[in-house]
């Protein structure tokens, strides 16, 4: 079935440094590609999204590239901020638009 | 976007009893989820809860343990029934929206003791 793998947290950065969250998927098809944040004590936000291969998604920075050869779909961010601490989520789009999610990383921006 | 309520937000809530919980949208929608978050994990899928029909529930989840409501395009309920404290999670309802966008509520933080 449909999975999702998710670089393992967690992830703890200097304000500005570089950020990589790793992800891949297994999928029939062409599915969606997703990432969702969720910040202390909130419910998931919807921080970008990719449809086909070769498209990139982008959001406060944050960018991912649908790769379809590698089934990969990293998330990174040039410059990161203590704001950017949460959990970050990837996540594919199944048929009837159910969402299969990763375990989730979790992003802690030390200043 | 979409503009989501859930109530309760949180509750404490002793074994064998059960918790109803509320999703509220903003607008009409065709399909709402309901996912369930378990402490320090990723989200599983509970069920698709359709209008106007029965909803169609994930391998593992069973509605007489999740029945869930859906009396029209804007309200649904997920019912927690003789609840454990197994099933103390956060349980989150969703929409789609837009070009496949998934969006979601903030969630109910349930606790059984």
């Amino acid at each position: 079935g449909d999975s999702v793998t998710q670089m393992e947290g967690p992830v703890t950065l200097s304000e500005e440094a570089f950020l990589t969250i790793n992800c891949t998927y297994t999928a029939t098809g062409y599915p969606s590609l997703f990432w969702y944040v969720q910040y202390p004590g909130e419910g998931l936000q919807l921080l970008l999204k990719a449809t086909k291969a070769d498209d990139k998604g982008s959001n406060k920075g944050f960018e991912a590239t649908y790769r379809k050869e590698t089934t990969s779909f990293h998330l990174e961010k040039g410059s990161v901020q203590v704001s950017d601490s949460a959990v970050y989520f990837c996540a594919l789009d199944r048929s009837a638009r159910q969402l299969t999610f990763g375990s989730g990383t979790q992003l802690t921006v030390l200043p | 976007s979409a503009v989501i309520s859930q109530k309760p937000s949180r509750d404490i809530c002793q074994r064998g009893t059960s918790l109803t919980i509320q999703c509220q949208v903003d607008s009409q929608v065709t399909m709402m989820f309901w996912y369930r978050q378990q402490p320090g994990q990723s989200l599983t899928l509970i069920a698709t809860a359709n209008q106007g029909s029965e909803a169609t529930y994930e391998s593992g989840f069973v509605i007489d343990k999740f029945p869930i409501s859906r009396p029209n395009l804007t309200f649904s309920t997920l019912t927690v029934s003789n609840m454990s404290p197994e099933d103390s999670s956060i349980y989150l309802c969703s929409v789609v929206r837009g070009a496949g966008e998934q969006y979601f509520g903030p969630g109910t933080r349930l606790t059984v003791t």
